[in-house]
């Protein structure tokens, strides 16, 4: 067990639709990352959140955001759904306080299939 | 900006044969490397990472990987895998003094046969 908390963890739903993904990060780590794992593209990055900031931005397209709230726990908004974005939905955590021990810690993922 | 290549997506092997799974980066500045293993129905775990110091790093499980500066390279091996070694494995980098996040490769799938 990692200690991330991923919710939830499969969807299914339709195109045009929004969906919210919910990470709780492992306790006492400030900076969250949001990962895509798809068949075609692999693991690509999103998104990263540091005590609430964003601090890095990867391939996320307009229709998704993200934010992270004081509770330190984040939420990965997908919109106008597309069949393209089914995939798998990686939330990690580590502690992020600069310099890099590299390590990040995964959740199990949300599986969001679109229909 | 970095990158990762994979250059094998599938890796069959029989148990107790060696194995490698090779990992090139490319990158305009210093960075750590990684290794990460996920099992199916799992999320990503990490196996051995690169930060300083010694170029050889090892992990509990029997996997060494060994950081060439030169060739860019950062192979994983193992000398003798396990049925239970079956899984997904993942090398990625990340830029020195950066934000941390994680730039991987596609993915090797190692599948040890009985």
């Amino acid at each position: 067990d990692s200690g991330v908390t991923q919710t939830p963890k499969h969807l299914i739903t339709a195109t045009g639709q929004r969906v919210t993904l919910r990470c709780s990060p492992r306790s006492g780590d400030l900076s969250v990352y949001w990962y895509q794992q798809s068949l075609d593209q692999g693991l690509q990055f999103l998104i990263q959140y540091y005590n609430g900031e964003e601090r890095a931005k990867g391939n996320i397209l307009e229709r998704f955001s993200a934010q992270q709230f004081p509770d330190l726990h984040s939420e990965l908004n997908l919109s106008s759904l597309e069949l393209g974005d089914s995939a798998l939905y990686f939330c990690a955590s580590s502690v992020g306080t600069g310099g890099s021990t590299g390590e990040l810690f995964f959740g199990e993922g949300s599986r969001l299939t679109v229909l | 900006a970095q990158s990762v290549t994979q250059l094998d997506s599938q890796v069959p092997v029989f148990e107790e044969a060696p194995v490698e799974l090779r990992c090139n980066y490319s990158s305009s500045v210093s960075v750590y490397l990684f290794w990460y293993v996920q099992y199916p129905n799992q999320g990503l775990q990490l196996l051995l990472k690169y930060l300083s110091g010694s170029t050889l790093v090892e992990s509990i499980n029997g996997f060494e990987a060994e950081f060439n500066k030169s060739q860019t390279s950062f192979h994983l091996r193992k000398p003798s895998v396990h049925i239970s070694d079956t899984a997904e494995y993942f090398c990625a980098v990340s830029e020195w003094g950066g934000s941390e996040k994680l730039v991987f490769g596609k993915g090797t799938k190692l599948t040890v046969n009985p």
